[in-house]
């Protein structure tokens, strides 16, 4: 069966350092991927869409990268701020029925 | 330009009881999905309407059903309410379909919470 892995286990980092999430996928084959950013008691808010043919994709501080081979997509942030604290959602959208399905998110928290 | 509104933003019912959830999605936008979030099962795709049909179905019972009106408002209910059924309920409006390569807005989520 289709499974989308996140790191379930929180990421602490250091403001100012890069924090880079994983989504793993399996039984799968995405057109494209996007990422969300949650927070508590809000509903998810995009931030970025890869395409199975793109390799990277950059946007400020941001920056996706795709490995259809690895069946992986990393999420950077650079120069993290306690601001950037959420919960990110990967969610690959497959060619066949071109629903989103969304991994159960990491939970990231920037310290000062 | 207005986001995605839903209401109400709270709700207790009781077990057995039905519910309906609405949902206004962003001006111009012609596609609404419906998306449960729970803490065991995370985000799961409910349906999709676009121009007033259903598009996409994800694999819930059939207590579940919506509509999507002509100005692109959708209501979602749910019939014979379970225990089970609590959780967060995310209506997300996008211009093309949601699986097209536009992104989804999300709206602020309906929290049911079943007695």
């Amino acid at each position: 069966s289709q499974k989308i892995e996140q790191n379930s286990e929180a990421l602490n980092i250091q403001e100012g350092k890069t924090a880079t999430l994983t989504c793993n996928y399996t039984n799968y084959s995405p057109a494209y991927l996007q990422w969300y950013r949650q927070d508590p008691g809000r509903g998810p808010v995009f931030l970025l869409l890869i395409r199975e043919n793109e390799k990277e994709k950059r946007k400020e501080r941001l920056k996706v990268t795709f490995d259809t081979t690895l069946k992986q997509s990393l999420f950077h942030i650079t120069a993290s701020q306690p601001a950037d604290s959420a919960t990110y959602l990967c969610a690959p959208v497959s060619g066949g029925s071109y629903i989103p399905t969304f991994g159960r998110g990491t939970s990231l928290i920037v310290h000062p | 330009k207005a986001g995605v509104t839903q209401t109400p933003r709270y709700l207790i019912k009781t077990r057995g009881q039905q519910v309906t959830l609405s949902c206004s999605p962003i001006s111009g936008h012609r596609s609404v999905s419906w998306y449960q979030q729970t803490p065991g099962q995370g985000l799961q795709f409910l349906f999709e309407y676009f121009s007033e049909t259903q598009r996409n179905k994800g694999n819930f019972p059939g207590r579940f059903s919506g509509r999507q009106f002509s100005n692109s408002r959708s209501e979602m209910n749910v019939s014979t309410l379970e225990l089970g059924d609590s959780a967060l309920y995310l209506c997300a409006s996008s211009l093309g379909l949601a699986g097209g390569y536009g992104e989804q807005y999300f709206g602020p989520g309906t929290r049911l919470t079943v007695t």
